[in-house]
């Protein structure tokens, strides 16, 4: 079975540094993995995805994750927080074989000025 | 490209009445959508699987006689939620699926009063 576990619920960073948000996950084969974004009451979007092709990933808005297959980790970082980064993140995991995807639990990143 | 509307937004309704919530795939067609539910300050939770021109597929411990999914077109697919109750306030979320990627929409925040 794949599961998915982000180990931090709440990250705070101030405006301008680093942020890391930590993902493992587990799956039987070759998973893909994404990370998406939520801001309040909105839908989701996607931030970057790996499918099994370089194991270092470029998303959106600076943002990018590392596939560590030894460490069964995804972590997705930002060299510089800006105030609009403000919002709930979840990685992601493909469920099977077929399109089905399964959440990790979330991560509200909060950015102070 | 790969817009995926839903509608309506937000919605109230009394208890013991039934709610309608729409997902369209606006610009491709999409014969695989999913909806989830999504409690406050939690992660995404898969309802079901709806299939166009077939029966929907239900997450185990979703009962498929109160959501009643119906894809009945490649753009579109509906969750009814029968006899709402308190309890079912959530906010629900579609997907649509093209080229093994799963496209979001927006939500929408059922309230029962």
């Amino acid at each position: 079975a794949q599961s998915v576990t982000q180990l931090d619920s709440h990250v705070s960073v101030s405006e301008g540094t680093p942020v890391l948000l930590r993902c493992n996950y587990s799956s039987s084969y070759s998973p893909s993995l994404f990370w998406y974004v939520q801001h309040p009451n909105k839908g989701l979007q996607l931030l970057l995805k790996y499918t099994s092709a370089a194991t270092l990933v470029k998303g959106i808005n600076g943002f990018e994750a590392e596939f560590k297959k030894s460490e069964t980790s995804f972590h997705l970082t930002k060299p510089s927080a800006h105030m609009s980064d403000a919002a709930e993140y979840f990685c992601v995991v493909t469920r099977g074989a077929g399109n089905m995807l399964t959440f990790g639990g979330g991560t509200r990143l909060m950015v102070k000025p | 490209g790969a817009v995926v509307s839903q509608h309506p937004s937000w919605v109230i309704c009394k208890s013991g009445t039934s709610v309608k919530i729409e997902c369209r795939s606006l610009d491709f067609q999409a014969t695989t959508m999913f909806w989830y539910r999504q409690f406050p300050k939690q992660s995404l939770m898969l309802m079901a699987t709806s299939n166009e021109g077939s029966k929907a597929t239900y997450e185990q411990g979703v009962e498929k006689d109160k959501f009643l999914i119906n894809h009945a077109s490649l753009t579109l697919s509906t969750l009814t939620v029968t006899s709402a109750h308190p309890e079912d306030s959530s906010f629900y979320i579609c997907s649509a699926v093209l080229s093994y990627e799963q496209y979001f929409g927006p939500g929408t925040r059922l309230t029962v009063t």
